[in-house]
């Protein structure tokens, strides 16, 4: 069965610092990754994707995230952390079990704290 | 070209009546995908609909959920008889085709209060 963890219920970082928010994934297909931020009180935006080519994904706004099929990881990276970068973070699993199209399934969520 | 609508942006409902949540996909899209957000949590897949046919519907409730995609119009969220715990933010996303590297994009939501 598909599911996705976040190691991380809440990340604090200092304004400047580097960014890691953990995603691990259990899919029994080749499945699609997505990192999605959420400012408050907003809807949804698309960071970066992972369909199976490159495994580095650089995304919008200096993220990028790693897919790594032997540790079933897709952690989010930045170097130098922005107070706009605050936010909850989603990471995304899309995957075909069973159906004829792909399923999304959510991550819990990560919130980001930078403190200036 | 203009992002997926939702509207209300925020509704504000009694114990036992109606909520009805509208989506407008983005032009060319011909799939729509519900989601409840509880506060605290994560979005939860509802519902997946394709113009006049629902897809997928194991997310969603059995009873006073129901949701419909016309051939012509948004889809609708239709919430009957809402309870308390219905209280949630509801978001919409669409996307041009059903597989994984076709992203989709997700509307602002409607938070949705039960008095």
């Amino acid at each position: 069965a598909q599911s996705v963890t976040q190691l991380d219920s809440h990340v604090s970082v200092s304004e400047g610092t580097p960014v890691l928010l953990r995603c691990n994934y259990s899919s029994s297909y080749s499945p699609s990754l997505f990192w999605y931020v959420q400012h408050p009180n907003k809807g949804l935006q698309l960071l970066l994707k992972y369909t199976s080519a490159a495994t580095l994904v650089k995304g919008i706004n200096g993220f990028e995230a790693e897919f790594k099929k032997s540790e079933t990881s897709f952690h989010l990276t930045k170097p130098s952390a922005h107070m706009s970068d605050a936010a909850e973070y989603f990471c995304v699993v899309s995957d075909r079990v069973k159906t004829s199209y792909d399923k999304v399934i959510f991550g819990p969520g990560t919130s980001l704290s930078v403190i200036p | 070209n203009a992002g997926v609508m939702q509207n209300p942006r925020h509704l504000v409902r009694r114990r036992g009546q109606e909520a009805r949540l509208r989506c407008s996909p983005m032009k060319g899209h011909s799939h729509v995908y519900w989601y409840r957000q509880l506060p605290e949590e994560g979005l939860k897949f509802m519902v997946y609909l394709q113009k006049e046919n629902i897809i997928d519907e194991s997310g969603m409730p059995k009873e006073r959920f129901s949701a419909e995609f016309p051939k012509e119009g948004p889809s609708i969220l239709r919430i009957q008889q809402v309870v308390r715990g219905d209280s949630a933010a509801y978001f919409c996303a669409s996307s041009s085709l059903a597989q994984s590297y076709n992203e989709q994009f997700f509307g602002p939501g409607t938070r949705l209060t039960v008095l």
